[in-house]
């Protein structure tokens, strides 16, 4: 089945370690993003691809990084950079950004819960 | 993009119909409204969206008033497995899919 995978849904880290968080999706989208969310909050966009090879930094992007070589993959690195990195983490995918159309839908995976130790 | 006031918490009967409303006053003409929920530790799952016409699907109606200044979702025999947190987003033209606002929303609770 299609669909996005993330991996682990568990990580413990240790401070100044850096980590990086799988995403890889299989519904041919062009899209992707990343996501972060902490106790009783909404939703917070690290960063986001629109295309293989190019990406953009979101509203939270300090202490992140992403690569994006593959269409399907779009793995998150949290850096030793980053504050506060304990969160929930969440990737999507869609099948255009959307941005020349009001319509389309967000695919999310799992999330994978990163807590620093 | 127009921002959305929703009740922080709802309740509801199981197999009774859950209405859940937003505001969204400032809302322009080619914005349309979605939404999503999301059950505790997943992520968010798509459930509708709409421009000005009322929708249904599988999972659920949306119904936006004339003005388009507010809209309600409807879940019409909701279930235990629908206790989740529902976020009501507006999108306008020019904006990324991914920056939707997903704010705090509403906690709907479905009770036995």
């Amino acid at each position: 089945d299609g669909g996005i995978t993330q991996s682990p849904k568990y990580l413990f880290r240790k401070e100044g370690q850096n980590v990086t968080l799988s995403c890889e999706q299989n519904l041919n989208h062009d899209a992707m993003y990343w996501y972060r969310q902490d106790p009783g909050q909404g939703l917070r966009l690290i960063y986001y691809s629109q295309i293989v090879n190019d990406f953009q930094k979101g509203d939270i992007a300090e202490g992140y990084s992403v690569s994006r070589e593959k269409k399907e993959s779009f793995p998150l690195t949290v850096t030793s950079a980053q504050k506060n990195p304990t969160a929930f983490y969440l990737c999507a995918s869609s099948k255009s950004s959307g941005r020349t159309s009001n319509t389309g839908e967000l695919f999310f995976g799992e999330g994978s819960r990163l807590t620093v130790l | 993009d127009a921002k959305t006031t929703q009740p922080p918490s709802m309740d509801c009967a199981e197999g009774r119909a859950a209405n859940l409303p937003c505001n969204h006053s400032t809302i322009s003409g080619n914005e349309y409204v979605y939404w999503y929920r999301q059950i505790h530790s997943q992520g968010p799952q798509y459930i509708i969206h709409g421009l000005k016409n009322n929708e249904t699907n599988e999972m659920a109606s949306l119904i936006i008033t004339e003005d388009r200044k507010s809209s309600t979702l409807i879940l019409p025999h909701a279930t235990l497995r629908d206790t989740a947190v529902y976020y009501c987003i507006v999108k306008g033209r020019g904006s990324t899919l991914g920056r939707l606002y997903f704010g705090r929303g509403t906690q709907l609770t479905v009770w036995p």
